[in-house]
């Protein structure tokens, strides 16, 4: 079975570019996250899916960030415009049920120069 | 809210050492406790769980126990290798929840 695919695993831009983050969760997965992870932090969740509903985007900062899951399925995080801060690794991890199995992707690192 | 505090790393010890992680949460409620590790080069999976007061999680020769009266969920393992050289973190989600947290995890490496 395949696992959580993440595109692009690196990406460089310059600040007040866009970028775009795609993620295919594991097939059958209800509920599907995204979380950011500074250098020697733990994931922080910017925002969680309930098939193609937005139920928790609290952490998401909103002016620059924006997502979706259209159809319930694939994922795309867009940042515009991005700032020296944002470099980080953004992750997807998608999950079945309620037994808190997550399942992580390999990531996409992102450097803002 | 709730949130996990788990042991500053870098942890460093030799093989076949004794390992402890420690991990307390915050948290309203019974949430389950969780141990992740990130392999380097890989992504985060998960290492053990438990759902319950009481519960022990093991997997790979490491365990932890969900305290209640301690809110705690350290991770143990009695022998440590080489390949045990990941970062840990500890997570908790709230009762029939999905909404996951960590902690900043802690590096551990073992040296031959």
């Amino acid at each position: 079975e395949a696992g959580v695919v993440q595109s692009p695993r690196y990406k460089i831009i310059e600040k007040k570019q866009p970028v775009a983050f795609w993620c295919n969760p594991i097939s059958g997965h209800n509920t599907l996250y995204w979380y950011l992870q500074n250098l020697g932090q733990g994931p922080e969740l910017l925002i969680r899916y309930e098939n193609e509903e937005a139920v928790d985007d609290s952490q998401l900062p909103k002016d620059r960030f924006s997502a979706e899951r259209l159809k319930g399925v694939d994922s795309t995080l867009k940042i515009q415009p991005a700032e020296l801060g944002d470099s980080a690794v953004y992750l997807c991890a998608s999950s079945l049920d309620n037994t808190g199995e997550l399942f992580f992707g390999e990531g996409s690192r992102l450097t803002v120069l | 809210g709730n949130s996990v505090t788990q042991m500053e790393g870098p942890v460093t010890l030799s093989e076949e050492a004794f390992l402890t992680i420690n991990c307390t949460y915050t948290a309203t409620g019974y949430p389950s406790l969780f141990w992740y590790v990130q392999y380097p080069g890989e992504g985060l999976q998960l290492l053990l769980k438990a759902t319950k007061a009481d519960d022990k999680g093991s997997n790979k020769g490491f365990e932890a126990t969900y305290r209640k009266e301690t809110t705690s969920f350290h991770l143990e393992k009695g022998s440590v290798q080489v390949s045990d050289s990941a970062v840990y973190f500890c997570a908790l989600s709230p009762y029939n929840n999905n909404d996951m947290r960590f902690g900043a995890g802690t590096r551990l490496t073992v040296k031959p």
